[in-house]
């Protein structure tokens, strides 16, 4: 079965400064990933996504995020944060023939002044 | 394209009442997810349909959950006789499965359900 695990159930980061979420999954064949974004009250935003090919990829918003299979992990960076980005964020990985997502739990992102 | 809508977006109701929430997808759409998102957590999968077909509902959460996509376009989620345990938000998305490109799916804003 698979799994996605972020550990950081709460970050608070300042503006302007850099920002690294982690998200490790559990799953048996070749992964697809996913960051969706949600604020409050909202449905989720998807913020970017990795299927094969380069591990590194660029979403939207300025975000980022680098599979490493041997480490099970797909983290979402920005080097910059501004005070929009205060959401919660969502990994989740599925795979083809396996159509439903699995979320993590989610890191509740705070921007401070 | 207008995204995925999702309506009512609020619903309070009475515990043992029937509730029914649409979603209607991305027009091009032919695939439809439901998930639930209780506080604190992130949304679980319940069920989809690739066009009017149902072709996943073991994960519903009960019999009293049930799901349509009649005609393959929009879709309903009931809820009957309702429980305080079923609070949460509803989430819809689609997506379009083609071979030429891997499945991405859209959200819409969801329906926050509470049951007093």
């Amino acid at each position: 079965a698979q799994s996605v695990t972020q550990p950081d159930i709460h970050i608070t980061v300042s503006e302007g400064a850099s920002l690294e979420l982690r998200c490790n999954y559990s799953y048996g064949a070749t992964p697809y990933l996913f960051w969706y974004v949600q604020s409050p009250g909202q449905g989720l935003q998807l913020l970017l996504k990795y299927f094969s090919g380069d591990t590194l990829v660029q979403g939207i918003k300025g975000f980022e995020a680098e599979f490493k299979r041997s480490q099970s992990s797909f983290n979402l960076r920005k080097p910059s944060v501004h005070w929009s980005d205060a959401a919660e964020y969502f990994c989740a990985v599925g795979a083809w023939g396996n159509e439903k997502l699995t979320f993590g739990t989610g890191t509740r992102l705070t921007i401070i002044p | 394209d207008t995204g995925v809508s999702q309506n009512p977006r609020h619903k309070i109701t009475k515990r043992g009442q029937n509730v029914t929430f649409r979603c209607d997808p991305i027009s091009e759409h032919n695939r439809l997810y439901w998930y639930r998102q209780t506080l604190g957590q992130g949304p679980e999968f319940l069920t989809y349909f690739q066009n009017e077909a149902q072709l996943e509902k073991s994960r519903l959460l009960s019999d009293r959950f049930s799901a349509e996509r009649p005609k393959g376009s929009f879709s309903t989620l009931e809820i009957q006789r309702t429980e305080q345990g079923d609070s949460a938000m509803y989430l819809c998305a689609s997506s379009l499965l083609s071979f030429a490109d891997q499945e991405t799916q859209y959200f819409g804003p969801g329906t926050r359900l509470l049951v007093l």
